[in-house]
């Protein structure tokens, strides 16, 4: 059975600072690790993918992949309000076309 | 507009009673998707088609019918839902050069009583 774990949360961040999210995944031969955003009532939203060990990063997003350790995170810079919103991680084997959502960490930017 | 759409958004049924869930998108795109969303278990993949008249099981198939007929059109079919499908579904696509970017749908909320 592949997991996806993630910290329920919800993790509160003031404004401006750094978000940490972070992920772990059972199965050793994972390939491809997705970030989606999901507002309250909305459906989910990629804002990031990776497929190699180390950091990737897109304006205020980086993504953190050690396959070593079976981690995945996501650091939000300079966090805004509207960031606040349900971060789900998925994991998907290589060649499956089924990914593995974790259960999502909901994330609190306040003024 | 590139979008999924889904049809109906809300929907309340009885047991037993057979029902479909549209969903359509206009990118042209090879992959469809369906998951369900229930509070605590997260995002579980329904049921998934690579191209027309090519569909194969996910992670909670059990219950569910599809059928891939239209490149654009992928419907969700319960023949007899249950209580325990009350849930909250996605439609998603994408294409299979970069099937990873999967767009979603807006959603159909599902009651079954």
């Amino acid at each position: 059975q592949k997991e996806v774990e993630q910290n329920s949360g919800p993790l509160s961040v003031p404004e401006g600072a750094i978000a940490s999210l972070n992920c772990t995944y059972s199965d050793r031969v994972s390939q491809s690790f997705f970030w989606y955003r999901q507002y309250s009532g909305k459906s989910p939203e990629l804002i990031m993918s990776i497929y190699s060990n180390g950091d990737k990063e897109d304006g205020r997003f980086t993504a953190q992949l050690n396959k070593a350790s079976q981690y995945v995170s996501l650091l939000i810079r300079d966090s805004q309000p509207s960031d606040s919103a349900t971060y789900l991680c998925a994991v998907e084997s290589g060649g499956s076309y089924i990914p593995t959502f974790g259960r999502g960490t909901s994330l609190i930017v306040h003024p | 507009e590139a979008q999924v759409t889904q049809n109906p958004r809300y929907l309340i049924t009885v047991t037993g009673k057979k029902l479909t869930v549209t969903c359509s998108q206009n990118m042209n795109h090879e992959y469809m998707s369906w998951y369900r969303q229930d509070p605590g278990l997260g995002l579980r993949q329904i049921y998934y088609s690579m191209n027309v008249e090519v569909t194969d099981k996910g992670d909670v198939p059990e219950g569910y019918k599809v059928s891939r007929k239209e490149k654009r059109n992928f419907p969700l079919i319960l023949e007899s839902p249950s209580p325990n499908q009350t849930s909250l579904y996605f439609c998603a696509s994408s294409s299979l050069g970069g099937w990873k970017t999967q767009y979603f749908g807006p959603g159909t909320r599902l009651l079954v009583l």
